[in-house]
């Protein structure tokens, strides 16, 4: 069955302070991993997406990173602040252009703190 | 209206009762899902639609309907509500030709409380 694990499932950050969110995915085949931010009481909103053949990528203060061989992926933020509070969500595609084929993680919630 | 809207933004419904939650998008998008998110659990697609008229069942499927009349609107009706249907409820649509590949716009979301 197709998995994907996030940790840690929650973390609290001073503001100013880096941070890295961890994903490990079993998705056959694989397509794309993306990267959602939801805060709260709204929808999931997309950061980064990464193909196979991308090892990096990044949007403002935020770097993903992709280990195809490993299955595994990264969510680095810099310099947090206080609006980064939120759930971070890592989603596997298996196929490109199925919306229905893909598989959420559980998210991690980080709250930065001043 | 821009992006998704989903109505009611919240709701609370008795044990047995009908109930249709509502989403509208104005993004042309064929493609359009409707998903349930639990708390420690990753969202669960429950219905989606590629096309006006065409549906397929999720992961979730049971004990809900969806129909697709046009490329704008998607409801989502619970028959007969139980409390195993207490979530929070989102909408999302996708353009699988748009070269985004298959990047999720997403609603507000709606909550849902069955008693």
């Amino acid at each position: 069955k197709n998995q994907v694990e996030q940790s840690p499932q929650s973390l609290i950050i001073l503001e100013g302070k880096n941070c890295t969110l961890q994903c490990n995915y079993t998705v056959s085949p694989f397509s794309n991993l993306r990267w959602y931010k939801q805060d709260t009481g709204r929808g999931p909103v997309s950061l980064t997406i990464m193909t196979f053949s991308e090892n990096t990528k990044s949007n403002g203060r935020y770097t993903a990173t992709l280990d195809a061989d490993t299955k595994q992926s990264s969510l680095h933020i810099t310099a947090s602040q206080l609006s980064d509070s939120a759930s971070y969500i890592c989603v596997v595609s298996a196929v490109p252009w199925a919306g229905n084929m893909l598989t959420f993680g559980g998210g991690t919630r980080l709250m930065v703190k001043p | 209206i821009a992006g998704i809207t989903q109505a009611p933004t919240s709701q609370i419904l008795a044990a047995g009762r009908r109930m249709t939650l509502r989403c509208t998008q104005d993004m042309r998008h064929n493609a359009m899902y409707w998903y349930r998110q639990d708390l420690g659990l990753g969202l669960r697609l429950i219905h989606y639609s590629n096309t006006a008229g065409t549906t397929g069942k999720g992961e979730v499927p049971d004990g809900y309907s969806v129909s697709r009349a046009n490329t704008d609107d998607f409801p989502l009706t619970l028959a007969s509500a139980v409390p195993s249907q207490t979530s929070v409820y989102f909408c999302a649509s996708s353009d699988p030709t748009s070269g985004r590949g298959n990047e999720q716009f997403f609603g507000p979301g709606t909550r849902l409380t069955v008693l």
